[in-house]
């Protein structure tokens, strides 16, 4: 079965800085894509990042990019987002999510609960 | 505001049809394969739709998904109370190099 299990979300501070977790089991980790979606509370979805598998290519959307650094550990089955200068607007509920194979970091089979990120002072 | 727009909300009644759209331009629907997702509230989204109208193992043909030029549509037929939730496109934009969700729509079953 699969399953994506997120953590490392918190309340921090304007301009701090988070590394959120995304543990992975039930399937071979290396051969898909990754993707972090995040939901500010009662707003829509918004596509975050994104990083392909056997150790392939990043994106990252424009309201992030230069603060937020994906990663993934193929040895550990992890991904990473490290977050970093976060602001008020970063507030909302992180997901990870797979992608149906090692290139496509949309159409995303599987989700993770969320783990909640708040920033304020 | 989202690159791909789709009505805020839409609703009918049980057993009934409804299609929620989702436009965009030529560098996202127009040349990009465009999935659809449910999520019920309080709870992460789901898989509907992928590749404009291809079915995930598990998601019963009461669910279709289209596309033609710069729009999609995704129908559900034989509404149920079950399938209020918010639905969302989502599909690639070349201009971004970003993947891109519409805004959503809350389906509301009266």
């Amino acid at each position: 079965e699969v399953q994506l299990l997120e953590s490392g979300g918190g309340l921090v501070q304007p301009g701090g800085s988070l590394r959120l977790s995304c543990e992975s089991s039930g399937f071979r980790f290396s051969s898909f894509a990754m993707s972090w979606v995040r939901q500010a509370p009662g707003k829509g979805l918004e596509w975050v990042s994104g990083v392909r598998g056997n150790g392939g290519s990043t994106d990252y959307a424009d309201s992030v990019k230069g603060r937020f650094t994906i990663s993934r550990d193929d040895s550990k089955n992890t991904l990473y987002m490290q977050m970093n200068s976060l602001r008020a607007e970063d507030t909302a509920v992180y997901y990870c999510a797979r992608g149906v194979s090692p290139t496509r970091i949309l159409y995303l089979d599987y989700w993770g609960q969320g783990t909640l990120v708040t920033v304020s002072s | 505001q989202s690159v791909l727009t789709q009505p805020p909300s839409v609703s009918a009644a049980p057993g009934q049809k409804v299609t929620i759209s989702c436009s965009g331009s030529s560098s996202n629907i127009g040349n990009h394969y465009v999935s659809w997702y449910q999520q019920l509230p309080g709870t992460a989204p789901k898989l509907l739709i992928y590749d404009n109208n291809n079915r995930p193992s598990g998601i019963p043909d009461r669910f279709s998904g289209s596309k033609s030029g710069t729009s999609a549509t995704l129908g559900i037929t034989g509404l149920q109370s079950g399938d209020e939730a918010h639905y969302y496109c989502e599909t690639w934009d070349s201009s971004l190099s970003a993947g891109v969700f519409g805004g959503g729509t809350k389906l509301t079953v009266l």
